[in-house]
């Protein structure tokens, strides 16, 4: 089946400082997503972004699909924006839709 | 704003226990989903539905049953508790293949 990878696993930051978060999928994909974790375990929508370059705010991402990879940027980061951030992709079926998440970035920023 | 709501944030069930885990959403959507998130194993897909009546297992299906009678409500049983599935749930529905997937609040099920 199809393998997401994310980097780097854990990541620490002062406030204010960029990042940059990435994923690698292993096949072509319908679609991928970004989404945040909160402390309380909801799944917030970042991005959904089978391609190209979105932005929003102080967070961006890019897909090259055809060479399997996101990034995801956040730049002048903020104490809120730690948690975990997951990448998801949605594998090819003959019926329906079936998401494969990597496993996640911790990201810490720290005041 | 897109909403799919899980009926408990917190559960907790004794083992043997017949536990429903109840999810709404408001967009008419196609797809719903359910996943289980453990540490240091990811988020693993249990079932989905593509259609009313319709099911799939995913990746983890065994000890969980699913229904769907109605477009908005995807519902998880665990048909007889055991502390292995003592667990977060997560509940997440889309319009369809190659889009956008939301998520509920999840609920944090503890078996005793």
């Amino acid at each position: 089946g199809i393998q997401v990878e994310q980097s780097p696993p854990d990541l620490i930051l002062q406030e204010g400082a960029n990042s940059t978060l990435r994923c690698n999928f292993s096949d072509s994909v319908n679609n991928l997503q970004w989404f945040h974790q909160n402390p309380w375990g909801q799944l917030i929508n970042l991005f959904y972004i089978p391609s190209g370059t979105k932005q929003n705010g102080r967070l961006s991402a890019t897909t090259v699909a055809t060479e399997r990879y996101s990034l995801l940027y956040i730049s002048s980061s903020q104490t809120t924006d730690s948690g975990v951030y997951f990448c998801a992709v949605d594998r090819p079926e003959n019926y329906g839709q079936n998401f494969v998440f990597g496993p996640g970035t911790r990201l810490s920023v720290l005041p | 704003d897109v909403k799919v709501t899980q009926s408990s944030r917190y559960l907790v069930k004794r083992t043997g226990e017949k536990v429903f885990l109840e999810c709404v959403q408001d967009m008419d959507h196609e797809n719903m989903f359910w996943y289980r998130q453990d540490p240091g194993l990811g988020l693993r897909l249990i079932y989905f539905s593509y259609d009313v009546k319709m099911k799939e297992k995913g990746d983890i299906p065994e000890g969980y049953s699913v229904s769907r009678e109605k477009k908005e409500r995807f519902s998880l049983i665990l048909e007889s508790a055991s502390t292995n599935q003592t667990s977060m749930y997560l509940c997440a529905s889309s319009n369809g293949q190659g889009s956008e997937a939301f998520f509920g609040q999840g609920t944090r099920l503890t078996v005793v």
